[in-house]
């Protein structure tokens, strides 16, 4: 079956650096998404890999390893404003290139 | 990337009726989706939209009860029809081109509840 697994929860302070995990078992396999979405808002797009590496953004960076089916999203510098939930999402190419979803993280930044 | 805009924004439906959200996107996109998310969860797939031609609907959902239409390739509705409480959620529609690093762009979503 297709599935995703990311922390449910994670919890850092103002300036320092976290990690968010994802590990996904799906067919067709595309791409890896990664998707913020601050309470009541909607989902805005961070960063896609297609292929292995780190991709930079600004303060955000983004890994995959297709062979570990793995893939991390990095945030530098946190700032409170960072405080959202974060979602990584499969694409997959035999599916219309439409999103698997994982459940989401919790970031939550204390001053 | 695209801009959607989406409405209504909020609605409190009385059961047993029918609600359409709108969908507008600023420019043409390959692809529209339609998703349901309840506050604090995952977003949950409801269907393709396909342009010209019938949605395409993931497991769970039918065209009886939530039919959507996709006339060109930068308008879409979705209709959640016969409501019942079990419908209140936040319906957000989504579109992205193919090839465009599949950044997909989300409208502000509609917040339904029914009563």
């Amino acid at each position: 079956g297709q599935s995703l697994e990311q922390p449910s929860e994670v919890t850092a302070v103002e300036g320092a650096i976290v990690q968010i995990n994802c590990t996904y078992q799906t067919s067709g396999f595309y791409g890896l998404s990664w998707y913020q979405q601050h309470d009541g808002g909607a989902p805005t797009f961070l960063s896609y890999n297609a292929l292995d590496g780190l991709e930079e953004t600004g303060r955000f960076s983004s890994f995959l390893s297709r062979s570990d089916s793995y893939g991390y999203l990095l945030l530098q510098e946190l700032q409170m404003k960072d405080s959202a939930s974060y979602f990584c999402a499969v694409i997959e190419g035999d599916s219309n290139y439409q999103l698997i979803w994982g459940a989401g993280t919790k970031l939550i930044i204390k001053p | 990337s695209a801009v959607i805009s989406q409405k209504p924004s909020r609605d409190i439906c009385q059961r047993g009726t029918s609600l359409t959200i709108q969908c507008q996107v600023d420019s043409q996109v390959t692809m529209m989706f339609w998703y349901r998310q309840q506050p604090g969860q995952s977003l949950t797939l409801i269907a393709t939209a396909n342009q010209g031609s019938e949605a395409t609907y993931e497991s769970g959902f039918v065209i009886d009860k939530f039919p959507i239409s996709r006339p060109n390739l930068t308008f879409s509705t979705l209709t959640v029809s016969n409501m019942s409480p079990e419908d209140s959620s936040i319906y957000l529609c989504s579109a992205g081109t193919r090839g465009n690093n599949y950044g997909y762009t989300f409208g502000s979503g509609t917040r339904l509840t029914v009563v």
